[in-house]
């Protein structure tokens, strides 16, 4: 059974960078055949794609958020990790790792860590 | 500003069915069978119900299914059930440099 688990801070300061880590358990990121994947959710709003990465490294941003968005690959560790930075209010969110395939499918999801963004 | 548009809420009585539509353009929805429609309970992680348009994944009861004519997707849900009543988020791959994009949400309530 393939589990992921999102590790970080809860709290960060404005104008910081968010830094979370996937723990991925029942799937080997390095076999390839899926993309690894971060998405948010602000309270009581929807869910945002912020970006994903393969076992080779290369990586795919959402366009709103490239400029400040970094993921990144440990296939030593099994995990994944997401870099957001200079981070406002607006970047308070619950946010998810996740398993997806090429088209688009979001078979396994972390439970979500929910990151809040006050000074 | 979602990119699939969803009803923000439906409701139904137990035992009835019930559909939600999702509504996109050419570049997603329209161009491509690779709709997807997810569950979510309050304070949990959304869980895959259906993928490409009209397919279950292993676990996911019969009594949900996908179709998609045109430019929209819509998931029914059929002899509803008390726990059925969650969010639920459809989305579309697409061809535009986003990659993959979701609907709203849209609030089932069982009544």
């Amino acid at each position: 059974q393939v589990q992921l688990q999102e590790s970080g801070p809860g709290l960060v300061k404005p104008s910081q960078t968010l830094s979370l880590t996937c723990t991925v358990s029942g799937a080997s990121i390095s076999s390839g055949g899926y993309y690894w994947s971060w998405i948010r959710q602000p309270a009581g709003k929807g869910l945002e794609w912020i970006g994903r990465i393969y076992t080779t490294g290369s990586t795919n941003y959402n366009p709103s958020l490239k400029s400040r968005v970094t993921i990144s690959v440990d296939t030593s560790k099994n995990q994944f990790s997401l870099k957001l930075s200079s981070v406002t209010a607006a970047d308070t969110a619950v946010y998810y790792c996740a398993r997806v395939t090429a088209t688009g499918i979001f078979g396994y999801w972390g439970q979500g860590t929910l990151v809040t963004v006050s000074s | 500003q979602s990119a699939l548009t969803q009803p923000a809420s439906v409701s139904g009585s137990p035992g009835q069915s019930i559909t939600i539509s999702c509504t996109g353009t050419s570049s997603d929805v329209g161009g491509y069978d690779y709709v997807s429609w997810y569950q979510q309970h309050p304070g949990k992680a959304p869980k895959l119900m259906i993928y490409d348009v009209n397919n279950r994944p292993s676990g996911v009861s019969n009594r949900f299914s996908g179709s998609k004519s045109g430019n929209t997707a819509s998931l029914t849900i059929s002899g509803l059930q008390a726990e059925d009543e969650a969010d639920y988020y459809c989305s579309s791959f697409t061809t535009t440099s986003i990659f993959v994009v979701f609907g709203g949400g849209t609030k089932l309530t069982v009544l």
